[in-house]
């Protein structure tokens, strides 16, 4: 398997502008995560699918980030519109979840996102 | 939520040199990973260890989870171990929640 799979690799945009990141998760897994990470709050998770469920989101910052999962090979995650503060790391995850828990998790090679 | 706590925040080695990291939880865990995160960025697998004693080459991971702790240990270390390692722990909402890291500079 290619493992998890992201793209872009970098994104720089202009504040005010869409900007989306992909994934394609391991396939056979269930699970995916969305994570952003940067020096401040160091890796935090923004949004977990089960099954192409959205489970929690809890860690959207705000209404500007939106993410969906349309089918299991596939996740968006979309920030409109993006402003300087949004600049990051973001990784997605994927990982199986079985009746006895949750199996190994791994990670994208990431999205380095700058908005000037 | 659980709290994810790593030490030394900080740790400088000569090549050669061995080490220990550490996590401390703050409850009961499903799972516990290990990452190495590379000068690149990128994450890197290292164990999935939830309980127990783990050996991959160099390193080892030991997880004893009733007292809430995990250990990694780097023996031998060279140049390329360099980086930051993250310990990881699965609450009960499968989430994975991140200690803020151990920064490892290996030097010549």
């Amino acid at each position: 398997d290619a493992g998890v799979i992201q793209s872009p690799r970098h994104e720089v945009t202009e504040m005010g502008q869409e900007v989306t990141l992909r994934c394609k998760p391991i396939s056979g897994h269930n699970s995916l995560f969305w994570y952003r990470q940067t020096m401040m709050r160091g890796l935090e998770l923004l949004i977990y699918f089960n099954n192409n469920v959205p489970i929690d989101d809890s860690g959207m910052p705000e209404d500007r980030f939106s993410a969906k999962m349309p089918n299991a090979s596939f996740s968006t995650l979309k920030i409109q519109p993006s402003e300087p503060r949004d600049s990051a790391v973001y990784f997605c995850a994927s990982s199986l979840v079985v009746t006895e828990g949750v199996t190994e998790a791994f990670f994208g090679q990431g999205t380095r996102l700058t908005v000037v | 939520g659980i709290q994810v706590e790593q030490s030394p925040p900080d740790l400088i080695l000569q090549e050669g040199a061995n080490s220990t990291l550490r996590c401390n939880f703050s409850d009961s865990v499903n799972n516990l990973q290990w990452f190495h995160q590379n000068p690149w960025g990128q994450l890197i697998n290292l164990f999935y260890i939830p309980s127990g004693t783990k050996q991959n080459g160099r390193l080892s991971a030991t997880t004893v989870a009733t007292e809430r702790y995990s250990l990694l240990y780097i023996s031998s270390s060279q140049t390329t171990d360099s980086g930051v390692y993250f310990c990881a722990v699965l609450a009960g909402n499968n989430r994975l929640a991140f200690g803020k890291g151990n920064q490892v500079v290996v030097i010549p």
